[in-house]
This record gives C-alpha cells, sequence and structure tokens, in this order.
C-alpha cells in the first residue's frame, strides 16, 4: 500500500530554513502531484503547495515567497523548503499524495521554531 | 481565497444519534469539488468524501455528504464511539486549495 514518511529537523531556528523530506512507497512519484500541508499545534489544517513529478509547482500564495517544493524522482522522495522561519511555522507537518482530496498522508512531523 | 466556515464549532451528541455538520463556502465551489476529513488526535487526516458526495474507499456507509454551490453537508447516521473526534472540509476547486476551521463532534 502507498506510505509517506516525512523526516527532517524537529528544531529549527527564528531566520533559518526548515527542510523537511518526504519518502514515498508503495508508489512512484511519476505521474502523480505531491503536496505538503502544516497544522500548528491546536489549530486547523493550511495547504503549503504541490508538485508534479515533471517539476511544475502550485504554492499558497501566503506563503510563497519562501517555499520551494522540490522532487528526485531517482529517490522517491520530494521535499520542502521554507525559508525565514519564525515562532508561526511552529506546526506538524504532513506530507501526501494528490492536488485536490488527499488519500494518503504521512503520519506527520513536528518542527519546532525556536532558539 | 475561498474561506470555509465549518458550523457548529462543537457538536455534543450522544452514540447512535445523528450528525450533521455544516460547511458553508464565501463563494462557489467549482465543480462542487469539496471533501471532507476525520482527524483523531495525534493522527493525520483520514480522508472520508470527495467531490462534495462520494465516499472514500473502506470508509462506512453511515458517512454521506451532500450539497453544491457554497453549502454542504457531512452526515453522520448513527454515531459509534469511535465517531466523537475532529472533522474538517476542504475545497480543491480553486487555488489556493483552503480547509474549514473544524468541527468538533463530542459526547454529551
Amino acid at each position: 500500500q502507498v506510505q509517506l514518511q516525512e523526516s527532517g529537523p524537529g528544531l529549527v531556528k527564528p531566520s533559518e530554513t526548515l527542510s523537511l523530506t518526504c519518502t514515498v512507497s508503495g508508489s512512484f512519484i511519476n505521474n502523480y502531484y505531491w503536496s505538503w500541508i502544516r497544522q500548528p499545534p491546536g489549530k486547523g489544517l493550511e495547504w503549503i503547495g504541490y508538485i508534479y513529478y515533471s517539476g511544475s509547482t502550485n504554492y499558497n500564495p501566503s506563503l510563497k515567497s519562501r517555499v520551494t517544493i522540490s522532487v528526485d524522482s531517482s529517490k522517491n522522495q520530494f521535499s520542502l523548503k521554507l525559508n525565514s522561519v519564525t515562532a508561526a511555522d511552529t506546526a506538524v507537518y504532513y506530507c501526501t499524495r494528490g492536488s485536490g482530496w488527499y488519500a494518503y498522508w504521512g503520519q506527520g512531523t513536528l518542527v519546532t521554531v525556536s532558539s | 481565497e475561498i474561506v470555509l466556515t465549518q458550523s457548529p464549532g462543537t457538536l455534543s451528541l450522544s452514540p447512535g444519534e445523528r450528525a450533521t455538520l455544516s460547511c458553508r463556502a464565501s463563494q462557489s465551489v467549482s465543480s462542487n469539488y469539496l471533501a471532507w476529513y476525520q482527524q483523531k488526535p495525534g493522527q493525520a487526516p483520514r480522508l472520508l468524501i470527495y467531490g462534495a458526495s462520494s465516499r472514500a474507499t473502506g470508509i462506512p456507509d453511515r458517512f454521506s455528504g451532500s450539497g453544491s454551490g457554497t453549502d454542504f453537508t457531512l452526515t453522520i447516521s448513527r454515531l459509534e464511539p469511535e465517531d466523537f473526534v475532529m472533522y474538517y472540509c476542504q475545497q480543491y476547486g480553486n487555488s489556493p486549495l483552503t480547509f474549514g476551521g473544524g468541527t468538533k463532534v463530542e459526547i454529551k
């Protein structure tokens, strides 16, 4: 079955760059869209953006100036970079498959922004 | 950006009762591209409904979705103990994709 697993540092300092990777198993990266969604502790869900396996992207305008999503088909992985982070970027970050509705999710990884 | 408003914020019901959750959009959702998710504490959201009314794979038939345009509803026909958790709606007809603020279904 399709499985996604987020990995990356759980603690990032303010003004630095948050970097996460999602490793996909049970599904090839090719021919699908791949997304990132986040959820601040105790709050609702926020769509960050998605990438097609070919490399085309679509980002949330609220984050667009700071976000880069990339894909590495050879490793069956895709990644998220969010620069100039602040405490407001503290959240559980989920990777998902799709560009519309999301049937497959990673378990999520908590990233805390703190000095 | 389409703003989704979910109501009520909290729904207090008993097991076996019917739950009706509302999701109202600030403008019409293109092609009724509206999804519903269930989220248990500490877990990722689980897709229940897509396309406003299509049940996702493996979802029990006590969950149903309806609506069009700006008004959508998730109905749980008979609440089971495991249904007392959080629910979110999401629209994917317009970018940016947006989620509602959620409805918590709690035991009365």
